[in-house]
């Protein structure tokens, strides 16, 4: 069975610093989003990483896979209140299966 | 992208009562959809993926009999709670995959308040 773990779980950091939210998952996959949900919305797909070594860069957002250690990233650089969400990271096992997700980060951006 | 829609987008309903929640892709022919559950400050859970003109596949702990899923045409999909309780409250999501690798697009999703 496939489980993902992201860390932290929660987060509150100030603007302007840099902060890492990590994805761990336990089998091969080399298919990882990372998606935005805000209160009582649905989910804002950030990034789609296909590739051992893909990084994408959206804004202050970065994302990285590494699909030998089994881990992604999220990379936040000078944070800004206006990205207080919750982030998810999602596994895809093989093309076109459906989602496995994590437990999510919350991350607050305080003044 | 592929846009989704939902409705109801929020619903409130009596214990014992059924309740339907329609999927549509409004631009794009989807074969499957996928229908989430979000309970507050939790995660997603896949609750099953509905395939057009055949049986929704259910995950594991998923009561097919209970949760009732109709993918008849290429845009609709639907999910009908059956007889809800007030733990089926939660946020209900469908999700439609793109054309791309990779792609998956996610409806508005619709909350459900069983009293």
């Amino acid at each position: 069975e496939l489980k993902v773990e992201q860390n932290p779980l929660f987060l509150s950091m100030q603007e302007g610093k840099n902060y890492t939210i990590y994805c761990n998952y336990s089998t091969t996959s080399d298919r990882l989003y990372w998606y935005r949900q805000d209160p009582g919305k649905s989910l804002e797909s950030l990034f789609v990483l296909l590739s051992n070594g893909a990084v994408k860069q959206e804004g202050r957002l970065m994302a990285s896979l590494d699909t030998k250690a089994r881990l992604s990233t999220l990379h936040i650089t000078a944070a800004v209140h206006d990205l207080s969400a919750t982030y998810f990271c999602a596994v895809e096992e093989t093309s076109g299966s459906r989602l496995t997700f994590g437990e999510g980060t919350q991350l607050t951006v305080n003044p | 992208g592929a846009v989704v829609s939902q409705h109801p987008s929020r619903v409130i309903c009596k214990s014992g009562t059924s309740v339907k929640i329609e999927c549509r892709s409004l631009d794009f022919q989807a074969t499957t959809m996928f229908w989430y559950r979000q309970f507050p400050k939790k995660s997603l859970m896949l609750m099953a993926t509905s395939n057009e003109g055949s049986k929704a596949t259910y995950e594991q702990g998923v009561e097919k009999d209970k949760f009732l899923i109709n993918h008849a045409s290429l845009t609709l999909s639907t999910l009908t709670v059956t007889s809800a309780h007030p733990e089926d409250s939660s946020f209900y999501i469908c999700s439609v995959g793109g054309r791309m690798v990779g792609e998956q697009f996610f409806g508005p999703g619709t909350r459900l308040t069983v009293l």
